[in-house]
């Protein structure tokens, strides 16, 4: 399968921006999708990019792709503390019929 | 309108048993795909179907299976039960394969 790769943690000030990166390895996905999870519930489609964009900026949130590199990014204006969640950064295989998850990175949000 | 929706939220279970799983997906969505998410790992992909066909499979034995309804409607079967088969599972739509999936808040599976 492929590999989707993040950092474990992050921790910042209330107020700051939060910036999460992912590596990816399908070159040949069409989008690229970030998901929030809170504490026992469901994954929430937060934000996704057309693989042949380079930003999308939507609210607080903006989202950049590094193609060349296949890296991904996701910042986060103005963090709150209801920001504090895993946030998973996900891809599909290049038919749309596979998804892969990275492992997730723990963003804290402190007051 | 309502999300994803999947039954039942909780469940236990032993080891050998078997264990079915449902999802209703959200109106006018026709593609449904289940995820195993293990405590502190990403979800791993298990099956996507569209139009009531298996439209893609992820690493899984052949305990694991699943099926959609003319309604896109979709149960998740899983036989002879392990204890590693303890898991949150989840479901997710999307109007067809290749685009944004929306998910349901999982049913969390024990097994004892």
């Amino acid at each position: 399968g492929e590999d989707v790769e993040q950092s474990l943690f992050l921790s910042v000030r209330e107020g700051d921006s939060s910036v999460i990166n992912c590596t990816y390895t399908d070159s040949s996905s069409t989008y690229l999708y970030w998901y929030k999870q809170e504490p026992g519930a469901g994954l929430q489609l937060l934000t996704y990019i057309f693989s042949n964009m380079d930003m999308k900026q939507d609210q607080r949130l903006t989202v950049l792709l590094n193609k060349k590199d296949k890296h991904l990014s996701l910042r986060i204006a103005d963090t709150q503390t209801g920001d504090s969640a895993i946030y998973f950064c996900a891809e599909s295989s290049n038919t749309g019929n596979q998804f892969y998850f990275g492992t997730g990175t723990s963003l804290t949000v402190i007051p | 309108d309502a999300g994803v929706t999947q039954s039942p939220t909780h469940l236990i279970k032993t080891r050998g048993q078997q264990v079915t799983l449902r999802c209703s997906p959200i109106s006018g969505h026709k593609s449904v795909s289940w995820y195993q998410q293990v405590l502190g790992q990403g979800p791993q992909f298990i099956f996507q179907y569209y139009e009531k066909e298996e439209r893609g499979r992820g690493n899984f034995p052949d305990r694991f299976s699943a099926r959609q309804f003319p309604n896109y409607s979709s149960e998740l079967n899983v036989n002879a039960l392990l204890l590693g088969d303890s898991a949150l599972y989840l479901c997710a739509s999307s109007p067809a394969g290749d685009q944004p999936q929306h998910f349901g808040d999982g049913t969390r599976l024990s097994i004892l």
